[in-house]
């Protein structure tokens, strides 16, 4: 059975800090796809990364970047520089290649201090 | 482009009735899934619509259904609702038929309150 595990319910930093976000998964398939969801106060959900189960390599996107290691199973997320407006739940996800069955964990509630 | 939205967005049901929640994905988008959200479950797969076909289902009773139209709008329906279904609904379309290459995009939500 697939499963996405974010270890940390609630992060509060203070602007300008730095704050990695952890998410270990659990699945059985060699193919398979994590993302990075963002949840604002507003409610929708906001795609922010996808990475394939071939691709290791880590990717820095503005202030954002990804450490994915397929030996620990884990798909870490970091924001550089926190600001104000990143305040939101992060979700961590796991799919597999028959479509958009998105195994979703638990949310991690980042609040970002002035 | 419009986004995907969701109709209605708030709704109050009491128990024992049933309810059913509209979605109308980005045009052109032909994959709709469907979300439950909720503060003790937290966000759970409940199914994948594409091309008016079930693709993907997850672990729900049988109490919830959907189904897509021709047009790639959907509804999913919820019977004999219970407390327990008092939840966020959130639907989400993708274009292509890979989740490698493709995004999901999310609707803003269905707040269900069953009383």
């Amino acid at each position: 059975a697939q499963k996405v595990t974010q270890a940390q319910t609630e992060i509060s930093v203070v602007e300008k800090e730095d704050v990695t976000l952890d998410c270990v998964y659990e699945t059985r398939d060699t193919t398979y796809y994590l993302f990075w969801y963002k949840q604002p106060p507003s409610g929708e959900l906001v795609f922010l990364i996808r990475r394939n189960s071939f691709d290791e390599q880590n990717e820095i996107s503005g202030r954002y970047s990804w450490n994915f290691q397929k030996s620990t199973s884990s798909f870490n997320f970091t924001i550089t520089a926190s600001q104000v407006v990143d305040s939101a739940v992060y979700f961590c996800a796991l799919s597999d290649t028959g479509g958009f069955k998105t195994i979703f964990g638990a949310g991690t509630r980042l609040f970002v201090k002035a | 482009k419009a986004g995907v939205t969701q109709t209605p967005r708030y709704l109050i049901k009491t128990r024992g009735q049933q309810v059913t929640l509209s979605c109308s994905p980005i045009s052109g988008h032909r994959s709709v899934s469907w979300y439950q959200q909720t503060p003790g479950q937290g966000l759970q797969f409940l199914f994948e619509y594409f091309s008016e076909t079930q693709r993907n289902k997850g672990n729900f009773p049988g109490r919830f259904s959907g189904r897509q139209f021709s047009n790639s709008r959907s509804e999913m329906n919820v019977s004999t609702l219970e407390l327990g279904d008092s939840a966020l609904y959130l639907c989400a379309s993708s274009n292509a038929l890979r989740v490698d290459t493709d995004t999901q995009y999310f609707g803003p939500g269905t707040r269900l309150t069953v009383l």
